[in-house]
């Protein structure tokens, strides 16, 4: 199992220009996060979904759009870059979601809006 | 309201124990976790505590929780220098996402 894959792993943007993040797992889980991470303030939930077809909106949510066309996949949209949105962005997943499940990480995608 | 609070900074010689703490808000936590993130990857799961317990144990790893006060804390016994990492404390409480710390970076100097 290659786990949660993400896809770009760095990305160079100018203000304006739109972009999609990709986020892919192998476990056949149902729910799946997608998370900012930027220094001294943690990690923050963007979106997430509970399962193909549905997603809900996380902490800090705007400025993005999400899809979960497939199960496995689940995409992260820019449709018009900010510098503020310079960032590492996070994708999980996890089987079930709730208090007890383990979320999976991936290696994480470093975007730099100019 | 949900908020975690960890400190930012620990200092430690290799073969040392370490101690990170974590403060939490919701009380409705049903369980609470400790991720370890190493430079240039995402988070892994280090332990998980449910929330009627007061210790668990996992090798070189204790979890303290006080849910009196809301505060866990992580020791790593005989700190090793691959021990350097990012360590994020969680709460779940009982919905279908997590909330966490802003982290505590942890150096481990031989």
């Amino acid at each position: 199992n290659a786990g949660v894959t993400q896809t770009p792993k760095f990305r160079v943007l100018k203000t304006g220009q739109s972009m999609t993040l990709l986020c892919a797992q192998d476990m056949n889980h149902e729910y799946m996060y997608w998370y900012r991470q930027d220094p001294g303030m943690g990690l923050r939930l963007i979106h997430y979904s509970v399962g193909e077809g549905t997603t809900a909106k996380g902490e800090v949510p705007d400025g993005y759009n999400v899809s979960r066309l497939k199960k496995q996949n689940f995409l992260l949209g820019l449709e018009s870059a900010a510098p503020s949105q310079t960032s590492v962005y996070f994708c999980a997943s996890s089987y079930v979601g709730g208090a007890q499940e383990t979320q999976y990480f991936g290696p994480g995608t470093r975007l730099l809006v100019l | 309201g949900e908020d975690v609070e960890q400190s930012l900074f620990l200092s430690v010689r290799e073969g040392d124990s370490s101690v990170i703490n974590c403060t939490y808000t919701d009380s409705s936590s049903t369980y609470l976790y400790w991720y370890k993130q190493e430079p240039g990857a995402g988070l892994q799961l280090l332990t998980y505590i449910f929330s009627n317990m007061d210790m668990k144990q996992d090798q070189r790893l204790t979890v303290l929780l006080n849910k009196k006060d809301k505060h866990l804390s992580l020791r790593i016994a005989d700190t090793q220098t691959g021990d350097s990492a990012i360590y994020f404390c969680a709460e779940s409480p009982g919905y279908s996402t997590l909330t966490f710390g802003k982290g505590t970076m942890l150096l481990v100097s031989p």
